[in-house]
Parts: C-alpha cells; structure tokens; sequence
C-alpha cells in the first residue's frame, strides 16, 4: 500500500498562497488522492480529490504530475480560518479488491495576520 | 441531515472493562470504517466495512473488533481496553460507486482507559 508523506508543519501569512505537497511513492493504479482539512476536536473534512493532472474547486487546487508519486494541494489566499490541519489520502475505495486507506501524518498549517 | 454520529463523545474506563462505541450513518453508505488519532501519528486506520457482513483489517487492528450486520451501523468493540487505546476515534462513511468517495466523519470519541 502507498505511504504517504508530509511536511509536519507550515507557516504563511494571510493573503498568500500556500502548497503542501504530499509524496506517495508506491501509489496504485486504482487510487484516487484526497485532501482532508480538520480543526482541533473535530472530524476531518473533505476539501479536494483527484486521480491525475488538475483538479480545482471553489476551495483549492490539486496538481498531480503524470507519474503520480507525489501529489501538491493549493490553497490560494489563506485567511486565518485555513489555520488547520491537513492531510494527504491515498487509497481506493471503489472496488472490492481496495478498502484500506492510508492517512500522511497530517501537515499543520499555521496562517498569521 | 446527512450525519455520522458516534456514542459516547467521552468515556473513561479501566482496563479490561469492555467496551462499545456506536457509530450511525443515515446517508446509505456502503464503506464504513474506524480510526484513530494519537499527536504525532495522524490517523490510522483499525476497520472497515465494503458493505454489510463485510469487514476488513486496516493498518491498527490489534486489540479491536467490529461488526456490520446493518448497513447504517458499525460499532466498534473492545474487549479488553489497555492504556495503550487511549486515543481520540473517528467513524466515516462513503458511497460506493462512481461518484467522488468522499468520506463523512463523525465528531470523534475521545477514550481514555485507566
């Protein structure tokens, strides 16, 4: 199964653009790349997913290069609230031959004023 | 509204008093699953569930059992808690499918066992 890993923590400013990257060398055909964001006592949640190339939504961006073993989340503009957690998923959940899912350690993302 | 709940939200036991967190979805989730989440080591999975009366092994299954009999349901069971399994416990619940299979977690259960 894929190991994923992190930087442990990161520090920004607001307004600016933060990328976190995510390395999973051993990554299979099948799985899909998740970001998670969590705040203290809370679940994870679901911020982006993507198998290669881009992928964007409202929130962020998720650039996958073509051999896939690393994978990079972008937050554009972080405020304060992206002050959080975030973690990097490999795994495929989509077919009975997949199921287990691997977490990264989490990076911590500390945005001052 | 779409929710995974778990029960209890905090408990403190001794060791080797047996024990169950619930954990509930109402979304018609196939895949469930447990994790837990200790500083410094992120999650990790324990269980989870394709579907119902299926369960499998994840990265930390050592110490913990689980059951799928409904499909809303997954309890998680210790039979003997050890200090060791104190930890903060997170239930999720994704569709299947095609669709993006994004996991819903429910808002953690923070154990403690003395």
């Amino acid at each position: 199964l894929a190991k994923t890993t992190q930087p442990i923590s990161m520090d920004s400013y607001e307004g600016q653009e933060v990328n976190i990257t995510c390395s999973h060398n051993n990554i299979a055909t099948n799985d899909y790349i998740t970001w998670y964001q969590q705040f203290p006592s809370q679940g994870p949640r679901f911020i982006i997913q993507g198998y290669k190339t881009k992928v964007t939504n409202e929130v962020a961006s998720l650039f996958i290069p073509a051999d896939r073993k690393s994978s990079t989340l972008s937050l554009p503009r972080v405020s304060l609230s992206d002050t959080a957690v975030y973690y990097c998923l490999v795994g495929d959940t989509r077919n009975n031959q997949g199921g287990k899912l691997i977490f990264g350690q989490g990076t911590e993302l500390s945005v001052k004023p | 509204e779409a929710q995974v709940t778990q029960n209890p939200r905090y408990l403190i036991t001794v060791t080797g008093k047996k024990l169950t967190v619930t954990c509930s979805q109402n979304m018609n989730h196939e895949y469930m699953s447990w994790y837990r989440q200790d500083p410094g080591l992120g999650l990790r999975q324990i269980y989870y569930s394709m579907n119902v009366e299926v369960t499998d092994k994840g990265d930390v299954p050592e110490g913990y059992k689980v059951s799928r009999k409904e499909k809303r349901n997954f309890p998680l069971i210790l039979e003997s808690p050890s200090p060791n399994q104190t930890s903060l416990y997170f239930c999720a619940s994704t569709p299947l499918g095609i669709s993006t299979d994004t996991q819903y977690f429910g808002p953690g259960t923070r154990l403690t066992v003395l």
